[in-house]
């Protein structure tokens, strides 16, 4: 059974702090990753994926992916209050001629003014 | 603008009553997915759609039916709803298939109540 964990959180952090979402996945070969930002009652939007080991940076946010420990996280710089959703970790697998993505159930992080 | 488009975005219906719920995205994009997310069950795709006309099912498929007879339309119909199908449904699509096809742009969600 491949899994996605997440920490369901809360996670709260102040204003101005570094975030950081952690999830860990059981099938080894994975092959992407993907977190997504979903807000209260709306749809999930990608916010960044990463494919190779390291770290990849977009503004305020970095994913960082370890294959050998199977965890990859996701650090928030500067956090803000806007930032308060549900962060979705996804990672993809091969299943026949498709890759499907399996989902974690989300941390929950709350940024307080 | 770039869009996935979902109706009804809410829908109260009874058990038995057939219902379609429709998708539309405007990208042009070859993958089209049907997921539903539950409390404490997260994300759990229903079928998906790689390309007009070729269907398959997802983790989740049993009491869903879909067609795929125009690239930009992907409806998701329930024959006899029950209250177990009650759900926020969400449609999302991508342009690429095999390994982006994860990159998904999503809807704005259908929450349907049977009861």
């Amino acid at each position: 059974q491949k899994e996605v964990e997440q920490n369901s959180g809360p996670l709260s952090v102040p204003e101005g702090a570094i975030a950081s979402l952690n999830c860990t996945y059981s099938d080894r070969g994975s092959q992407s990753f993907f977190w997504y930002r979903q807000y209260s009652g709306k749809s999930p939007e990608l916010i960044m994926f990463i494919y190779s080991n390291g770290d990849k940076e977009d503004g305020r946010f970095t994913a960082q992916l370890n294959k050998a420990s199977q965890y990859v996280s996701l650090l928030i710089r500067d956090s803000q209050p806007s930032d308060s959703a549900t962060y979705l970790c996804a990672v993809s697998y091969y299943a026949g001629n498709n890759r499907k993505l399996i989902w974690g159930l989300g941390t929950s992080l709350a940024v307080n003014p | 603008e770039a869009q996935v488009t979902q109706n009804p975005r809410y829908l109260i219906t009874v058990t038995g009553k057939k219902l379609t719920v429709t998708c539309s995205q405007n990208m042009n994009h070859e993958y089209m997915s049907w997921y539903r997310q539950d409390p404490g069950l997260g994300l759990r795709q229903i079928y998906y759609s790689m390309n007009v006309e070729v269907t398959d099912k997802g983790d989740v498929p049993e009491g869903y039916k879909v067609s795929r007879k125009e690239k930009r339309n992907f409806p998701l119909i329930l024959e006899s709803p029950s209250p177990n199908q009650t759900s926020l449904y969400f449609c999302a699509s991508s342009l690429f298939r095999g390994s982006g096809a994860n990159v998904l742009t999503f809807g704005a969600g259908s929450r349907l109540t049977v009861l």
